[in-house]
């Protein structure tokens, strides 16, 4: 089945406590990204990949680090959490390097305390 | 740079009456246009989508959607809703490496 897999899918950690959420997609999709859901605020770019090795700031990209040294993963790496990133985190991908009809994951939960 | 707004945060109907879902948009380059749902505890799946050619675009479930380049909208219709249309609907804009949604709009349907 065609999908985008993220894990964890809940997770409550501390302040300063460094976690990596991964993203993997089986479908070759060249393009990848990243985006928070808050209430209110909709859906916000955090990341994007267009290909292996090529990755680019969204619209919120402070505190987080992504890396895509393969094409089908594009993990989130918060380095030093805060509570101001618990959120819901999604991430999607799409067969081309335009923005066009993505495919998302079902959402990572993440509470920092 | 390009944004979303949808004018309405909750939408609230009775089953089997008709809705709309306001969206309008700005680009400054080609505007591909898309309507994505979100049920209650899952991801986002696409609803429709505007890439070119005519106007009106019919999506899964039977909704559908108006492109209007003068009024720099993209309404979001469906002419009888169900209770199982419940969700959160979110209008988004596409550019060249970005994809970027409004703020959500709640269609909460009551018997």
């Amino acid at each position: 089945e065609a999908q985008v897999t993220q894990n964890p899918r809940y997770l409550i950690t501390v302040t300063g406590k460094k976690l990596t959420v991964t993203c993997s997609q089986n479908m070759n999709h060249e393009y990848m990204s990243w985006y928070r859901q808050d209430p209110g605020l909709g859906l916000r770019q955090i990341y994007y990949s267009m290909n292996v090795e090529v990755t680019d700031k969204g619209d919120v990209p402070e505190g987080y680090k992504v890396s895509r040294k393969e094409k089908r993963n594009f993990p989130l790496i918060l380095e030093s959490p805060s509570p101001n990133q618990t959120s819901l985190y999604f991430c999607a991908s799409s067969p081309d390097s335009g923005a066009n009809v993505l495919t998302f994951g079902a959402g990572s939960r993440l509470t920092v305390l | 740079a390009q944004s979303v707004t949808q004018l309405d945060s909750q939408v609230p109907v009775f089953e089997e009456a008709p809705v709309e879902l306001r969206c309008n948009y700005s680009s400054s380059v080609s505007v591909y246009l898309f309507w994505y749902v979100q049920y209650p505890n899952q991801g986002l799946q696409l609803l429709l989508k505007y890439l070119s050619g005519s106007t009106l675009v019919k999506g899964i479930n039977g909704f559908e959607a108006e492109f209007n380049k003068s009024q720099t909208s993209f309404h979001l219709r469906k002419p009888s809703v169900h209770i199982s249309d419940t969700a959160e609907y979110f209008c988004a804009v596409s550019g060249y490496s970005t994809l970027t949604f409004g703020k959500g709009t709640m269609l909460l349907v009551s018997p």
